[in-house]
């Protein structure tokens, strides 16, 4: 079987930096991608992690570490805007869906 | 004009009724998906199709049926409706990169 594990809720303060942590329990791994959701709203694409290390794009960065079957969302210089849902899914081969994680709720207060 | 698109967006059926969900993209895309979601249960997926001659069933299809008209279209149907198919209801599709989802804006359906 597959799993996935990310905290359900998580609370930063306007203008921090927050790490939303995933790992994951699967057959066969290709990589892990991270989707924001707002309220009301469709998940949107952020980053993907084929590769150990840091992607960065912008003010969010995307980690994966394959030997400890974990990766982490950074979000720094946190706005309100950034208040959303954030799921880490894991692509298990090319011919296969992702797997999504249950999600993780972001609340960025002043 | 939006690239992937759900009809209807809102939606109130009686338990027992057949319905339709249906989705369009202009992306060009080979891969569609059907997505539930429930409050703090994440994205479950229902189907995929990986090109319009495959359908596959995923983690809970149970009480749904998927109907690949052509690349671009792409079909839900609840065959006889029950109260906790209530959800919200995403289409998504990709290209061969299927890390990339483009999610349309979803149907929020009520089953009475």
């Amino acid at each position: 079987g597959q799993s996935l594990e990310q905290p359900s809720e998580v609370t930063a303060v306007e203008g921090a930096i927050v790490q939303i942590n995933c790992t994951y329990q699967t057959s066969g791994f290709y990589g892990l991608s991270w989707y924001q959701q707002h309220d009301g709203g469709a998940p949107t694409f952020l980053s993907y992690n084929a590769l150990d290390g840091l992607e960065e794009t912008g003010r969010f960065s995307s980690f994966l570490s394959r030997s400890d079957s974990y990766g982490y969302l950074l979000l720094q210089e946190l706005q309100m805007k950034d208040s959303a849902s954030y799921f880490c899914a894991v692509l298990n081969s090319g011919n296969t869906p992702l797997v999504f994680g249950k999600g993780t709720r972001l609340s960025v207060i002043a | 004009d939006a690239d992937v698109t759900q009809t209807p967006r809102n939606r109130i059926t009686k338990t027992g009724k057949r319905i339709m969900l249906e989705c369009s993209q202009t992306k060009g895309h080979d891969r569609m998906y059907w997505y539930r979601q429930d409050p703090g249960l994440g994205l479950q997926l229902i189907y995929y199709s990986f090109d319009v001659k495959d359908i596959n069933k995923g983690e809970i299809s149970d009480g749904y049926s998927v109907s690949r008209q052509a690349q671009a279209k792409f079909s839900l149907s609840l065959e006889s409706a029950i109260p906790n198919q209530t959800a919200l209801y995403f289409c998504a599709t990709s290209d061969s990169q299927v890390e990339t989802q483009y999610f349309g804006p979803g149907t929020r359906l009520l089953v009475l």
